[in-house]
């Protein structure tokens, strides 16, 4: 396994800007996560795949969150109209399935200025 | 509303003692517990994990307890060593199995 990747690692906007994240997951792991991170919590789930399929939003994603993730490999988290209240570390999982334990990537540290 | 409690935000302990670290929830239908691990700029790295019809697991230095009873479940790391200093998260997965659920974290400081 390489590792779950994620790019960039920091990423500092200015307020109303639009961002996009990718992260590409270990190899054969067809369910993907993202969560959100700021200082002082854990993470809080945002949304996952399983393989090319949205299945679950959370309701911390408002409308300016979109996130796709084609072929079941890759995925990327947008951000339309960045907000200060954006700026968190944005974390990527994967598994192998339902039941399995995720592995992360190191996440994006987005900073809203 | 929090459903996983980490109620203590930080945990100090000397090499070679035991740490103890705690975890409270809420939903009875939880049914796998996870103890994850994080250094700064880094990303959780798994640690050791519990079903909920199990009571205990042991993983080398580590043991996870759980008290279905009191929706409890416990971290034991013996003995500490320096390089376990970190933020320790507990997480529970519901019987969905959709998503993990973390807590707030403990941040670990473990000195020589």
């Amino acid at each position: 396994d390489t590792g779950v990747s994620q790019n960039p690692r920091h990423k500092i906007t200015k307020r109303g800007q639009n961002v996009t994240f990718r992260c590409d997951p270990i190899s054969e792991h067809n369910r993907l996560y993202w969560y959100r991170q700021t200082l002082g919590q854990g993470p809080e789930f945002l949304t996952y795949f399983q393989n090319e399929a949205q299945l679950e939003k959370s309701r911390l994603l408002s409308d300016r969150f979109s996130a796709e993730r084609p072929k079941g490999s890759f995925s990327t988290l947008e951000i339309q109209r960045t907000e200060q209240g954006d700026s968190a570390m944005y974390l990527c999982a994967t598994s192998r399935g339902a039941n399995e334990k995720l592995f992360f990537g190191s996440g994006t540290q987005l900073s809203v200025l | 509303d929090q459903q996983v409690k980490q109620n203590s935000p930080s945990l100090s302990v000397q090499e070679g003692r035991i740490s103890i670290l705690n975890c409270d929830y809420t939903n009875s239908m939880f049914d796998y517990f996870l103890w994850y691990k994080k250094y700064p700029a880094e990303g959780p790295t798994f640690l050791i994990s519990i079903s909920s019809i199990k009571d205990k697991n042991e993983d080398g230095r580590f043991t996870v307890f759980l008290n279905k009873s009191a929706k409890h479940l416990s971290l034991h790391i013996v003995p500490s060593q320096p390089g376990d200093s970190a933020v320790y998260f507990c997480a529970a997965r519901n019987q969905a199995g959709t998503a993990l659920i973390f807590g707030k974290g403990t941040t670990l400081s473990v000195s020589s």
